[in-house]
């Protein structure tokens, strides 16, 4: 299973945007990038995922590198509701495997 | 509206028991898996499930058995406690595509 590296974590001021790093070397042409995040106390949430494309939606944007080896997951106006473990993760499509392999995750500090 | 529960919320257990966590999703979806998540080690796949009858191990499987007797169901049962296996442990379902996870809220498991 493809590998992805995320900084262990992060710190954002309130009502700036963060950009959350995420490396994936050895991604294979039809791996999909998957990112969730998990607020404390809570289950992982799905936020986004892309191939190839930058991709929008109503809680992030997702940007992939011309390469597909790094992504940006990007939060426009970090909230204190968005402190979390925000998790990159690879999926495989190839093979017709569909489970994810968490990594550590970035643990993400809003400052007021 | 569709939902994914776990049940128990909370459970101890003596060692040595045989104990079973209950995921019950009303999705219709056929990929269900099986995670736990201790601190430093992120969330591990333990069992997963692609559809009626199909069960497969995964990184952390070890002392942990599934049965999927149905779509809506996977539940998971620790055949001999033991205090290793104290833990979060977190189901989730998936359409069978690209679409992304929704996970359970959780089930905190203390083996004394």
């Amino acid at each position: 299973d493809a590998k992805t590296t995320q900084p262990n974590s992060m710190e954002s001021n309130e009502e700036e945007p963060v950009h959350l790093p995420c490396n994936h070397s050895t991604i294979s042409g039809t791996d999909y990038i998957h990112w969730y995040r998990q607020l404390p106390s809570q289950g992982p949430e799905y936020v986004i995922h892309g191939l190839t494309s930058n991709v929008n939606n109503r809680m992030a944007s997702l940007a992939i590198a011309e390469d597909r080896k790094s992504s940006t997951l990007i939060l426009h106006r970090a909230t204190l509701r968005d402190a979390a473990v925000y998790y990159c993760i690879l999926r495989g499509e190839a093979s017709g495997t569909y489970k994810y392999i968490f990594g550590t995750g970035t643990r993400l500090k809003v400052l007021a | 509206d569709a939902e994914i529960t776990q049940s128990p919320r909370h459970k101890i257990t003596e060692t040595g028991r045989q104990v079973t966590l209950a995921c019950h999703q009303t999705w219709n979806h056929n990929n269900m898996f099986w995670y736990r998540q201790d601190l430093g080690h992120g969330l591990r796949l333990i069992h997963y499930s692609y559809g009626v009858q199909d069960t497969n191990k995964g990184e952390v499987s070890d002392g942990y058995s599934v049965s999927r007797s149905n779509t809506e169901d996977l539940p998971l049962t620790l055949e001999s406690a033991a205090s290793s296996q104290t833990s979060v442990y977190f189901c989730a379902s998936s359409e069978h595509s690209n679409y992304g996870y929704t996970f359970g809220s959780g089930t905190r498991l203390t083996v004394v």
